[in-house]
């Protein structure tokens, strides 16, 4: 079964730098996908940008972008020139490619404080 | 943009009462969803709908829990009689057809939180 682990509890970042969120995960498949949500205290799960393990290249969208070292088994997240609408949990997210095997599975996530 | 609705937004009851979670997902989408999350714990996998029929369902998924999709726009989540431990928000997914890009990508509802008194 495939584990994901972010060892960091918690974060906090000065508005306006840059951060990065550490996740590692577990598996034995070669191919599958990577997921970063946001969970504002709304308790909803946002999408924040996805990464296909076949593609070396990472993934970007706006202030957001992913390290993923496969050989590594890690997918961290960087945000840039954080904002205060940043601040929410982050959970990592793994899922295979297998038809009937498509469950998210989810980190502990990461607590991330903007400091105005 | 089209949205996974969740409806109550709260639910209380009281333990070995039934209740019915609902959720709309986005109206192509063929893959659905439920998982749920216990106060400052991780979301946790229930349960994957598709082609009218569970295609996957985790340890938690016993037989207090069923799901239906009664027509072709709602998606439930039924606890036949709710225990203490059942207190969490429970989210909705759902994700697109296995043709279109992007069909790995689960979106989520706003959840449901479920208090068990």
């Amino acid at each position: 079964a495939q584990t994901v682990t972010q060892s960091q509890p918690e974060m906090s970042v000065q508005e306006a730098e840059t951060v990065t969120l550490s996740c590692t995960y577990d598996t034995s498949e070669s191919d599958y996908y990577l997921f970063w949500y946001k969970q504002p205290p709304s308790r909803q799960m946002i999408l924040v940008i996805r990464q296909e393990a076949y593609k070396q290249q990472n993934a970007t969208e706006n202030r957001f972008s992913v390290n993923f070292q496969k050989a590594a088994k890690s997918f961290s997240l960087k945000i840039s020139d954080s904002q205060l609408g940043d601040a929410a949990m982050y959970f990592c997210a793994y899922r295979s490619v297998d038809f009937g095997n498509e469950k998210l599975t989810f980190g502990t996530g990461t607590r991330l404080t903007i400091i105005p | 943009e089209p949205e996974v609705t969740q409806t109550p937004s709260h639910q209380v009851t009281q333990m070995g009462q039934e209740v019915i979670l609902r959720c709309v997902p986005i109206s192509n989408h063929l893959y659905f969803y439920w998982y749920r999350q216990i106060l400052g714990q991780k979301v946790e996998f229930l349960v994957s709908f598709y082609n009218n029929e569970i295609s996957e369902k985790s340890e938690i998924f016993d037989d207090q829990f069923s799901v239906e999709r009664p027509d072709g726009s709602n998606f439930t989540l039924k606890i036949r009689s709710t225990k203490l431990e059942d207190s969490a928000m429970y989210f909705c997914a759902s994700s697109p057809p296995a043709f279109m890009r992007g069909t790995d990508t689960q979106y989520f509802g706003p959840g449901t939180r479920l208090t068990v008194l």
